[in-house]
Order: C-alpha cells, then sequence, then structure tokens
C-alpha cells in the first residue's frame, strides 16, 4: 500500500503571496490531519479533516485554511505569507480519525515551505 | 497549564550503549501516549504507542516505552543503539478530554557516536 504523499516536496515563495499544499492519504484512510514544524514552535497541528468536513482546528490565524475532498484528498492554503509561515508541513492520514484517538496517524514527508 | 516536556535537546550516545529518552506529560487523566521518530528529510513515523494496560511497551526498531503514572513519565528506551538510530524523536499525547489531535514535545536530537 501507497503511504501517505505530499506535493509538493519543496515550495519557495514570497511575503503576500499565497500557497496551496496537497496531501494524499493512504488509501482507504478517511482522516487527515495537517501540522507545521518550525524550529522555534516545534509540531504544532493545524487542523483535522473526516469525510469531507473539518472536525478539529489548532490556534492558527484564519489565513490558514484547508479542505478535503470526497475521495479524502486534502489540500491546505495558506494566504498571505509572512516570512514566520516557513515550515515544514506535514500531513497524516489514519483510517477513522475523529475522536478515534487509537487509530494511528500515518505521516506523509512533508512539504518543505521557504517564505522570502 | 497542559504539556509535554522532553527536558533533553540533544543525546549523545556511544553505538552499542543504552538510550533513556526522557518525556513528562501535564494532563488532569493519563491521554493516549506516542513515540514517534522522525529522520532527516523524512516525516513522522511511529515507534510505539500506551493507550492502557501494561505499563512497558514494546516497539519497532527495539525500542521499549516505560509508562509511570505517578511520575506522569514516559520514557523511552533501548538497550543498545545502532548508528542507524540517530535522529529526532518525539513524544507525543492525545490527551483524553480533546478531540481527536497530537500534542508534540519539543524533541530530542539523538547523536551515535562510532
Amino acid at each position: 500500500k501507497a503511504g501517505v504523499t505530499q506535493t509538493p516536496r519543496y515550495l519557495i515563495k514570497t511575503r503576500g503571496q499565497q500557497v496551496t499544499l496537497s496531501c494524499s492519504p493512504i488509501s482507504g484512510h478517511r482522516s487527515v490531519s495537517w501540522y507545521q514544524q518550525t524550529p522555534g514552535q516545534g509540531l504544532q497541528f493545524l487542523f483535522e479533516y473526516f469525510s469531507e468536513t473539518q472536525r478539529n482546528k489548532g490556534n492558527f490565524p484564519g489565513r490558514f485554511s484547508g479542505r478535503q475532498f470526497s475521495n479524502s484528498r486534502s489540500e491546505m492554503n495558506v494566504s498571505t505569507l509572512e516570512l514566520g509561515d516557513s515550515a515544514l508541513y506535514l500531513c497524516a492520514s489514519s483510517y477513522l480519525g475523529g475522536g478515534s484517538a487509537r487509530n494511528e496517524q500515518f505521516f506523509g514527508p512533508g512539504t518543505r515551505l521557504t517564505v522570502l | 497549564a497542559q504539556s509535554v516536556t522532553q527536558p533533553d535537546i540533544h543525546i549523545t550516545v556511544s553505538e552499542g550503549a543504552s538510550l533513556e529518552l526522557r518525556c513528562n506529560y501535564s494532563y488532569g487523566a493519563t491521554p493516549y501516549l506516542f513515540w514517534y521518530v522522525q529522520s532527516p528529510g523524512q516525516g513522522l513515523q511511529l515507534l510505539l504507542k500506551y493507550f492502557s494496560g501494561d505499563t512497558l511497551v514494546q516497539g519497532i526498531k527495539g525500542f521499549e516505552a516505560e509508562f509511570k503514572r505517578s511520575q506522569s513519565s514516559f520514557n523511552l528506551r533501548k538497550p543498545s543503539v545502532h548508528w542507524s538510530d540517530a535522529a529526532e524523536y518525539f513524544c507525543a499525547v492525545v490527551p483524553m478530554d480533546s478531540s481527536y489531535k497530537l500534542i508534540f514535545g519539543s524533541g530530542t536530537r539523538l547523536l551515535v557516536r562510532p
């Protein structure tokens, strides 16, 4: 079974631009979560989607948004990019999620976003 | 405040030596507990997890962790470290009173001396 895939792997943008990152979960997985990893703040939860619905959201500004499609693929969008948005963005999928904490989250390799 | 603490930012051990990485949590009820490993340029891989029951948990790659309720700790151990174990290790929790999201510690970077 293929793992979680994220595209693109690397991205360079300038301040003020917007960006869309994509995540394809493991086949059969219905939950997709997004995390931001930075040297200063570490790994922080952004949001989780389950069956096309956002079920949980972290403490990030409204510039960060996401969505999930009927095939469980998910996209994350960041508008009006700031220098501080430079980070590794990790996507994780799980079979159920949405309160089923016992279900393991499988992580993708991440998208490295650099904002200049 | 609710938190996950990994007090060691860096740890260096010699190949073949034993390893213990510390993790403490601060939550009202015992959360679900996890250890993940991240190699450079890679995502996170789950090493092991604890939900309930036996407090000594076996994981992949020869790792184990022991849950100690009295100390609010979930330390990761390995009896003999291999050079390929060099990576960053994250302790994480899913609080019992919240929806499904992982709260991570700040990580411990493991360096292995030949």
